[in-house]
This record gives structure tokens, C-alpha cells and sequence, in this order.
């Protein structure tokens, strides 16, 4: 199983609800992603969990608020958000490995949110 | 800082060779990368090439790479309308063990038939 997946694949929600979104993969990967990638733009990296821990955040606004259960899940809990934050949002996954060894992320088809 | 540089639109002829290119901004960059994005998907590793070489040939791809002028291309030979695509090349930078990559601006390649 190579695969990453997302739930849901579209999202429309207003700026005073909550809503997550969800990421999983049974590659035993031990480092996660989310990537946010506004149209025709490219993909710009959020967060990092590694084994579990958040590892990396970068700058993100607080109104994300990532959390990685365990090490097949990966989720991204949003909370009053603007309508600047529509955005495929994506996520993927890698083995952890250092000293300059190549690790390929494995990317999820993303989920489409709107913020009204 | 400095944007990973892909010119935004290509458009090939059917059968033709296509060649992207891309300038990247780290010199110590370990691997760069050729990433896919079909509409409304996800983004599907193509082919990378390591810092040392300077081409790579993968089937139909051939990477060449210019470190003195961080230039990077990717050639896909005889174009076919399944090619149509986003194609972002990416840089890689280790943070703490953790893999980091910068994404270029992406390139819009469409076939005319």
C-alpha cells in the first residue's frame, strides 16, 4: 500500500465554525506533512511531525492546529478561519531518515477548502 | 528570500520533446526533484537527481543539472496528451533530519494535438 489518503476531498465551511481534516497512511512512514497550495501557486510546507512530534511549524496561524494521534494519522483541526485560507490543502508522508540520505514523500490527492 | 524560478506556461505539439526548466536558490541542495500535478490531484514524484550527477535519463525523462548556474531541467520525450500537467521542481534541504522541500512556481505543459 503506497497510498496516502484525505478526507474529506472537498470542505465549505463559515469563518466561526470547526472542522478537521484528515490524513492516513499505513506505509509505516514515521514523518507527516501538511502542505497548504493556494491556485496556480506551489505547495508551501506548514508542518512536520516526526515520530509523532511536531518537529516543524512554519509560522503557521494558530487557528491551525495540527495533531498526529499516532503514527498512521495525521489531522488539522481548523478554527475561525478567513476566506485567505481557501486552499487545497495536502499532506504526505516519508520514511525519517538522516545524513543526507533521499527520502521520497508520498503526497495525499488533497482536500479542497472554501471559507465563506 | 529568493523563489525557486519556473517559467509558467509551455505548450509542446504532440509527439515533440518537451524541456522545463527551473533555477533553484540553494547551492547545497543534496536532491532536486520533478514533481507532477494532474488537475485537482495530488502531487506524484517523477524523478530526482542527485547534487553529484549532472543528467539522469528515466525512460522517457532526462534531468540535466547546472550546479555552478543552479539551473535544472527536465526533458519528457515524444509529449503525449497524458503529460498535460502542472511540473514543479523542488529543492531538498535536511532540517533536523526532517526532509524539507522548497517548491519552483510550476509549469502549466499543454499538448496541442
Amino acid at each position: 500500500d503506497t497510498e496516502v489518503t484525505q478526507t474529506p476531498k472537498h470542505l465549505v465551511m463559515g469563518m466561526t465554525n470547526k472542522k478537521s481534516l484528515k490524513c492516513e497512511q499505513h506505509m509505516g512512514h514515521r514523518a507527516m506533512y501538511w502542505y497548504k497550495q493556494k491556485a496556480k501557486k506551489p505547495p508551501e510546507l506548514m508542518f512536520v511531525y516526526s515520530y509523532e512530534k511536531l518537529s516543524i511549524n512554519e509560522s503557521v496561524p494558530s487557528r491551525f492546529s495540527p495533531e498526529c494521534p499516532n503514527s498512521s494519522l495525521l489531522n488539522l483541526h481548523l478554527h475561525a478561519l478567513q476566506p485567505e485560507d481557501s486552499a487545497l490543502y495536502l499532506c504526505a508522508s516519508s520514511q525519517v531518515t538522516s545524513g543526507g540520505a533521499r527520502n521520497e514523500q508520498f503526497f495525499g490527492p488533497g482536500t479542497r477548502l472554501t471559507v465563506l | 528570500g529568493e523563489d525557486v524560478e519556473q517559467s509558467l506556461f509551455l505548450s509542446v505539439r504532440e509527439g515533440d520533446s518537451s524541456v522545463i526548466n527551473c533555477t533553484y536558490t540553494d547551492s547545497s541542495s543534496t536532491y532536486l526533484y520533478w514533481y507532477k500535478q494532474e488537475p485537482g490531484a495530488g502531487l506524484q514524484l517523477l524523478t530526482y537527481i542527485f547534487s553529484n550527477m549532472d543528467m539522469k535519463q528515466d525512460q522517457r525523462l532526462t534531468v540535466l543539472l547546472n550546479k555552478k548556474d543552479k539551473h535544472l531541467s527536465l526533458r519528457i520525450a515524444d509529449t503525449q496528451t497524458g503529460d498535460s500537467a502542472i511540473y514543479f521542481c523542488a529543492e531538498y534541504r535536511e532540517d533536523f533530519g526532517n526532509e524539507k522541500l522548497t517548491f519552483g512556481t510550476g509549469t502549466r505543459l499543454t499538448i496541442i494535438p
